[in-house]
């Protein structure tokens, strides 16, 4: 049972573009959602995260939408450069538990100069 | 290298060896975690430490074995493994279960012929 779905599996776009990418999840328990990035031979790495009681938040230029409503969230990332090709994967856990994380498939972001 | 370290980054092993994979945290946390990442699914949870007790075990098969001698040692012990266990093997470590960032590792990179 996939409780994270994450969309689109892979996305290419040129130098300052904005990706974005999408996940929805099913176990309305959840109130912590992370956005992690991982670069080839590298472990995933914490990007940016968010809890239930915000619509949206910013980090530089990596901002996060969040709908409870609709049970989804996604990362949009501004100004898109090379250095931004990596893989993003979106995840959700339960109260404090943000490092027992249920993750996303994963979206490999390709950024073409 | 800071952070979390993992050995080795890649290993080959036939189904009948036995072969361990091992974790160090630099970062002085009391939480531990295996996670599992194959391709094209999402990472998934295998084990988790907390001040060297395992507090979880996500329905993993016993040719898996984890050990935790000390906080800041983690061990995955493997053995008659099936090619289908072929992944990257994460380790990650944060302060304390509840912590909100998990610290990954660069993985290990499994492959069982």
């Amino acid at each position: 049972q996939q409780q994270v779905k994450q969309s689109p599996q892979s996305l290419i776009v040129q130098k300052g573009g904005i990706p974005i990418i999408n996940c929805a999840y099913e176990n309305t328990a959840f109130d912590y959602f992370p956005w992690y990035q991982q670069f080839p031979g590298k472990g995933p790495a914490l990007l940016i995260a968010i809890r239930p009681d915000v619509s949206e938040k910013k980090e530089g230029r990596f901002t996060i939408s969040f709908n409870k409503s609709a049970k989804q969230f996604s990362l949009h990332i501004m100004d898109s450069q090379p250095g931004d090709s990596a893989t993003y994967f979106c995840a959700a856990s339960i109260g404090t538990s943000g490092s027992r994380l249920t993750f996303g498939e994963g979206t490999q972001l390709t950024v073409n100069p | 290298e800071t952070g979390v370290t993992q050995t080795p980054r890649h290993l080959v092993m036939g189904m009948t060896n036995k072969k361990s994979l091992k974790c160090e945290q630099h970062l002085g946390h009391n939480a531990m975690y295996w996670y599992k990442q194959s391709a094209k699914k999402p990472l998934e949870l295998m084990f988790v430490y907390s001040l060297e007790e395992r507090v979880e075990n996500n329905s993993v098969p016993s040719r898996f074995s984890p050990e935790c001698p000390n906080s800041s040692h983690l061990f995955l012990h493997l053995h008659t493994l099936q090619p289908e266990d072929s992944a990257l093997y994460l380790c990650a470590s944060s302060q304390g279960q509840g912590a909100e960032e998990a610290f990954f590792g660069q993985g290990t990179r499994l492959t069982v012929v």
